[in-house]
């Protein structure tokens, strides 16, 4: 089935580093999410983005929904221990309900901050 | 917001076997989801579980091996049966694209 292409596939980094990640489509998505998930638990939703062109942030999270709906980044700034896990972007086609509900995920990015 | 309980947690089950993972909503939803994460990869969408109707499932999952149950609006059941080693993977339940239950990790010997 179609995939989003998510890079880096891992990243080690200092703490206090920011890091950046991406996730591209060949084809458009209407929203953009960015998850979080820890060792043993589900994914955690981070960031939901619904309009090109929408930077949005959480915290020392950044994202932003690519103009050509076609990709999407995160950014972390001043890591910290705690921020380390997978880290998922997914798109979604249509609204929350319709006929384009269904998610596709991106294979994810294992972030391990040093302290 | 929603909290999804699910469980087991984890379990070993023996080759052949069938294994039942509940999954709890503390609220009405009218989708409930189930994914399959194998080990070191991304989620993919098993199934599709409305209340009142047959499960939607994707390309490559089928009802006799995934069957599912959505008896109300607050819970559903997915069946993984005659279970094999490549089985072993974290299953997960959603509500809408925002709630995950925390993942049933299932291992086959």
């Amino acid at each position: 089935g179609q995939q989003l292409n998510q890079s880096p596939q891992s990243m080690f980094i200092q703490e206090g580093e920011d890091v950046s990640m991406n996730c591209t489509s060949s084809s458009i998505f209407n929203t953009w999410l960015w998850y979080k998930q820890d060792p043993g638990e589900g994914p955690v939703l981070l960031i939901a983005l619904y309009k090109a062109g929408e930077l949005t942030s959480n915290g020392r999270l950044t994202a932003q929904f690519g103009i050509t709906r076609k990709d999407s980044f995160l950014n972390i700034s001043a890591s910290i221990p705690s921020d380390v896990g997978i880290y998922f972007c997914a798109g979604q086609k249509g609204e929350s309900g319709g006929s384009n509900y269904k998610l596709t995920f991106g294979k994810g990015t294992l972030l391990t901050v040093n302290p | 917001s929603a909290v999804i309980s699910q469980k087991p947690s984890r379990d070993i089950c023996q080759r052949g076997t069938s294994l039942t993972i509940q999954c709890q909503v503390d609220s009405q939803v009218t989708m409930m989801f189930w994914y399959r994460q194998q080990p070191g990869q991304s989620l993919t969408l098993i199934a599709t579980a409305n209340q009142g109707s047959e499960a939607t499932y994707e390309s490559g999952f089928v009802i006799d091996k995934f069957p599912i149950s959505r008896p109300n609006l607050t819970f559903s059941t997915l069946t993984v049966s005659n279970m094999s080693p490549e089985d072993s993977s974290i299953y997960l339940c959603s509500v809408d694209w925002a709630f995950f239950g925390q993942g049933t990790r299932l291992t086959v010997v």
